[in-house]
């Protein structure tokens, strides 16, 4: 069966500083995989999506990268961290019809 | 984009009652729609899916119908029990076959009540 893995659980970051969020998923080839972030009490945000190795679709300017290096890794990244990047953000991937969370990375800008 | 909208408050409701949970859409038809459930600091995951051509779906205690004329998915818990206590989200799928985007309601925050 499929897995998603999203690493660390938690983190506090100070302001400037980088950020590195991993995902992996086991189990399917060649997922749609997904970035959100969920702030508290609001919707989830659609951040990147990716359909293919090195492919990246971004739905909103920001401060944050993603990269997709292999079938199965999806990393969000930052250079430097603002206090408005904290938020809960959350992996997915998709089988077309449905899709399926990991459990998300709690961050807090110190 | 497409628009989508729950039922904005909390909803509280006494063990063992029938908990309803509303969605509506504007901007297009989906072929399908779908709810999840979310749990304080996890993931969403999916519960049930329902398609423009199934009038109502059933999964144990769970029922969700799909009104296309309306533009609106109802979410039914019946027997409701505390455990049921989370926040449901309904979502529609990519625009076309092409699209990758699925859109999420901002989610109703459900207390079953002992």
């Amino acid at each position: 069966s499929q897995t998603i893995h999203q690493w660390p659980a938690t983190l506090v970051q100070p302001v400037g500083s980088p950020l590195s969020l991993e995902c992996t998923v086991e189990g399917t080839s060649n997922p749609n995989l997904y970035w959100y972030r969920q702030a508290a009490g609001r919707g989830l945000q659609l951040l990147f999506y990716s359909v293919g190795i090195g492919q990246i679709s971004s739905e909103v300017p920001q401060n944050l990268s993603a990269s997709r290096p292999q079938d199965r890794q999806f990393i969000l990244s930052s250079k430097k961290l603002l206090l408005s990047d904290s938020g809960f953000y959350l992996c997915a991937w998709s089988d077309r019809l449905t899709q399926h969370f990991g459990d998300g990375t709690r961050l807090s800008i110190l | 984009s497409q628009k989508i909208e729950q039922n904005s408050e909390a909803l509280n409701i006494q063990e063992g009652k029938t908990a309803t949970l509303t969605c509506n859409y504007t901007n297009y038809s989906p072929a399908y729609l779908q709810w999840y459930r979310q749990d304080p600091g996890r993931g969403p995951v999916f519960l049930l899916l329902i398609r423009e051509n199934e009038k109502e779906k059933r999964k144990e205690r769970l029922k969700v119908t799909f009104d296309t004329t309306l533009k609106q998915s109802l979410f039914h818990i019946t027997a409701s029990q505390p455990a049921d206590s989370a926040t449901y989200l309904c979502a529609l799928p990519p625009i076309s076959n092409t699209g990758n985007q699925f859109y999420f309601g901002t989610g109703t925050s459900l207390t079953v009540i002992p």
